[in-house]
């Protein structure tokens, strides 16, 4: 597809389980970022991989949350015990490098995870 | 920190009538401002940009001006129509940064 892609849509969780969200970006699109969005709230930023590398971390909330990108292209999001604090949608956006600078930010519709 | 501070809502406003969504932000250096607007079941689109002071974006008859200042990027459209109706989102990256910080979101719902 043209666009940014996550699956699943919508994720129920039993609290205490592990998830794993995807993320497929726009092809060609060295710069990926996951942040989380919780009710009523604007998007916070989590992390940042540019190609395979994960250069930015700082926003991941504890270490159950794991991100990964192996090949550069194709990123999953891991959360381990989930806990009720972890609903929340989460978006996944990549965007093109060019000449050294990060461009406009292209997001996908999102994965709401709702832990019961 | 770096952070932005927008209007509560919701804005509800009667069609072709003027919107005006406040933002204003805190930042350390010289950051480039944004404006995202998410439409019911859809991403987040990038509606328009600044990159420096006094510096306007403008997109599909919205228009913001980066005013250092007074540290703002207020969103403005002269007539408003009900397919405007979205979650608007002002957001600030850093000069050398990578990622967006947003503020809240401002839910605007434009009636016939």
């Amino acid at each position: 597809g043209a666009g940014v892609s996550q699956s699943p849509r919508y994720k129920v969780a039993k609290r205490g389980q592990d998830v794993a969200l995807r993320c497929d970006p726009i092809s060609g699109h060295v710069s990926l970022f996951w942040y989380q969005q919780a009710l009523g709230q604007g998007p916070e930023f989590l992390t940042y991989f540019q190609n395979e590398a994960q250069l930015d971390k700082s926003g991941l909330p504890s270490d159950r949350f794991f991100a990964e990108r192996p090949e550069g292209s194709v990123s999953t999001l891991k959360i381990q015990r989930t806990q009720q604090e972890d609903s929340a949608v989460y978006l996944c956006a990549s965007s093109p490098y060019l000449l050294g600078v990060i461009a406009e930010a292209f997001f996908g519709q999102g994965t709401r995870l709702t832990v019961v | 920190g770096n952070s932005v501070t927008q209007m509560e809502g919701p804005v509800t406003l009667s069609e072709e009538a003027f919107l005006t969504i406040n933002c204003t932000y805190t930042a350390t250096g010289y950051p480039s401002l944004f404006w995202y607007v998410q439409y019911p079941g859809e991403g987040l689109q990038l509606l328009l940009k600044a990159t420096k002071a006094d510096d306007k974006g403008s997109n599909k008859g919205f228009e913001a001006t980066y005013r250092k200042e007074t540290t703002s990027f207020h969103l403005e459209k002269g007539s408003v129509q009900v397919s405007d109706s979205a979650v608007y989102f002002c957001a600030l990256r850093m000069e050398y940064g990578n990622k967006l910080v947003f503020g809240a979101g401002t839910i605007l719902r434009v009636k016939s």
